[in-house]
C-alpha cells in the first residue's frame, strides 16, 4: 500500500521568513496530493490541494509543488504569519473511476511561527 | 451549509463497554470516511462508504469495530468491548463523488470523537 513520508516533524520559523515541508510518496498510482492544517483539538482543515496533472499550485501565500518523477510534494507558506502556527499533514491518494480513494497521511509537521 | 457534523465530541468508556459515535456528513455528499488519529499522529485509514455501501473496510483494526450507513447519510462507528490502544480521535470525512472519473474529490473532515478508555 501507500506510503508517505513527511519532513521535518518540527519547523519554527520568524515571522515573515517562509516555511517549507516535504513529502514523499511511494505509490507511482497516487495522483491527488492535499495539504491539511490542523490546530490544537480541532478538525483537519484543507488549505491546498494538487492533482498528478499540473506540477505547481499556488494560492496566496500557499503553493505546493509536485514531482511525479522522484513521487516527493512540497508546501511551500510564505510571510508567515503567528496564525499559521498550527500541525500541518501531507496526504495521498489514487484516483479510482466509480468510487472516492482514501486518503494516506504522513505524520505531520509543527509549524511554529516566532514573533 | 452545515459542514460534518459529529457526537459526540468527547467520550469516556471503561475497558470492555461498547461505544458508538456519530458522523452527520454534508448535505449531498455520496462517499464517507473514517479516519483514526492517535495523538501526534496523521489520521489513519478505517472505513469507506458510498452511499449506503461499505465499499473499502481494509482498516479496521479488528472484528470489534463495525461501521454503518443504513440510508446513506448519517453513520455510526461502533467499538464493541473497547479496549485501552482504542483511545484515539476518531475522525469523520465526506466528499462529493463524481461518477464516471477517477478525480478524488476533497474531503471534508469533522471536529472528530475524542474516545478515552480508562
Amino acid at each position: 500500500g501507500e506510503n508517505v513520508e513527511q519532513h521535518p516533524s518540527t519547523l519554527s520559523v520568524q515571522e515573515g521568513d517562509s516555511a517549507v515541508i516535504k513529502c514523499t510518496y511511494s505509490d507511482s498510482a497516487s495522483n491527488y496530493f492535499p495539504w491539511y492544517k490542523q490546530e490544537l483539538g480541532k478538525r483537519p482543515q484543507l488549505i491546498i490541494d494538487i492533482r498528478s496533472n499540473v506540477g505547481e499550485k499556488k494560492d496566496q501565500r500557499i503553493a505546493v509543488t509536485l514531482n511525479k518523477t522522484a513521487k516527493h510534494f512540497s508546501l511551500h507558506i510564505t510571510e508567515t504569519q503567528p496564525e499559521d502556527s498550527a500541525v500541518y499533514f501531507c496526504a495521498a491518494s489514487r484516483g479510482v473511476t466509480g468510487t472516492a480513494s482514501k486518503l494516506t497521511f504522513g505524520t505531520g509537521t509543527r509549524l511554529q511561527v516566532t514573533l | 451549509g452545515a459542514g460534518v457534523s459529529q457526537s459526540p465530541r468527547y467520550k469516556v468508556a471503561k475497558r470492555g463497554q461498547d461505544v458508538a459515535l456519530r458522523c452527520d456528513p454534508i448535505s449531498g455528499h455520496v462517499s464517507l470516511f473514517w479516519y483514526q488519529q492517535a495523538l501526534g499522529q496523521g489520521p489513519e485509514f478505517l472505513t469507506y462508504f458510498q452511499n449506503e455501501a461499505q465499499l473499502d473496510k481494509s482498516g479496521l483494526p479488528s472484528d470489534r469495530f463495525f461501521a454503518e450507513r443504513p440510508e446513506g447519510s448519517v453513520s455510526t462507528l461502533k467499538i464493541q468491548r473497547t479496549q485501552q490502544e482504542d483511545s484515539a480521535v476518531y475522525l469523520c470525512a465526506s466528499s462529493r463523488h463524481l461518477t464516471g472519473t477517477a478525480t478524488n474529490q476533497p474531503q471534508h473532515f469533522g471536529d472528530g470523537t475524542r474516545l478515552s478508555i480508562l
